[in-house]
């Protein structure tokens, strides 16, 4: 069965980097499927981030691209994700997901979450 | 980019009373590529619908989806004690992938 942890930092000062980990156990990643990140601020609801399949090919919400990597160790299990200039906008519970495609004309539906990690950036 | 609208913000209902929930897009979605979640308090999200109507594995057939175009629909057809939480709407068919800002379904 598989699953997914997240893990990093709780607490990232305003302009630094944020930096999460998602480790997976129960599937190898260079076995195929997407994997993602998402994020959810106190009390709202989800933004989509980033997007990366086993073959190093990503996908990135516009409106963060500038900011953000999102990357793939298969010799690991895990995927990360690197957020600069943080401010305390980029305050939320931070998830990871097993990404599936449809088919090859659309994106991705999340259909394995890790529990989330919460990111404060505060000073 | 594609918003998604979700109605009502919340609904009040009773256990094993039907909830039909609503799911709006701002430009026309291939049905194939919208997904419903279940998110409860301190949860990650759950899938529960993806490709409109299809229902991921270990979902209960009480959950079911329906819809084209802009409009779709989740429909509960009984409601549980467990099905009170909130529901969320994604698209997949365009980037950036959205969600819906979500319907709370809460005990009357």
């Amino acid at each position: 069965q598989v699953q997914l942890q997240e893990s990093g930092p709780g607490l990232v000062k305003p302009s630094e980097t944020l930096s999460l980990t998602c480790t997976v156990s129960g599937y190898s990643i260079s076995s195929g499927y997407y994997w993602g990140w998402m994020r959810q601020p106190p009390g709202k609801g989800l933004e989509w981030i980033a997007t990366i399949y086993e073959s190093g090919s990503t996908y990135y919400n516009p409106t963060l691209k500038s900011r953000v990597t999102i990357s793939v160790d298969t010799s690991k299990n895990h995927f990360s994700l690197k957020v600069s200039s943080v401010t305390a906008a980029d305050t939320a519970v931070y998830y990871c997901a097993r990404e599936r495609a449809w088919d090859s004309s659309g994106y991705f539906y999340m259909d394995v979450w890790g529990k989330g990690t919460t990111v404060t950036v505060s000073s | 980019e594609i918003v998604l609208t979700q109605s009502p913000g919340t609904l009040s209902l009773s256990p094993g009373e039907r909830a039909t929930l609503s799911c709006r897009a701002s430009q026309s979605v291939t049905s194939i590529y919208l997904a419903w979640y279940q998110q409860k308090i301190g949860q990650a999200p759950r899938l529960l619908i993806y490709g409109a109507s299809s229902r991921a594995t270990g979902i209960a057939d009480r959950f079911s989806g329906s819809g084209s175009g802009t409009d779709f629909t989740l429909t509960i057809s009984r409601l549980e004690p467990e099905d009170f939480a909130v529901y969320y709407c994604q698209q997949y068919g365009s980037s950036p992938l959205t969600f819906g800002g979500g319907t709370k379904v809460e005990i009357k």
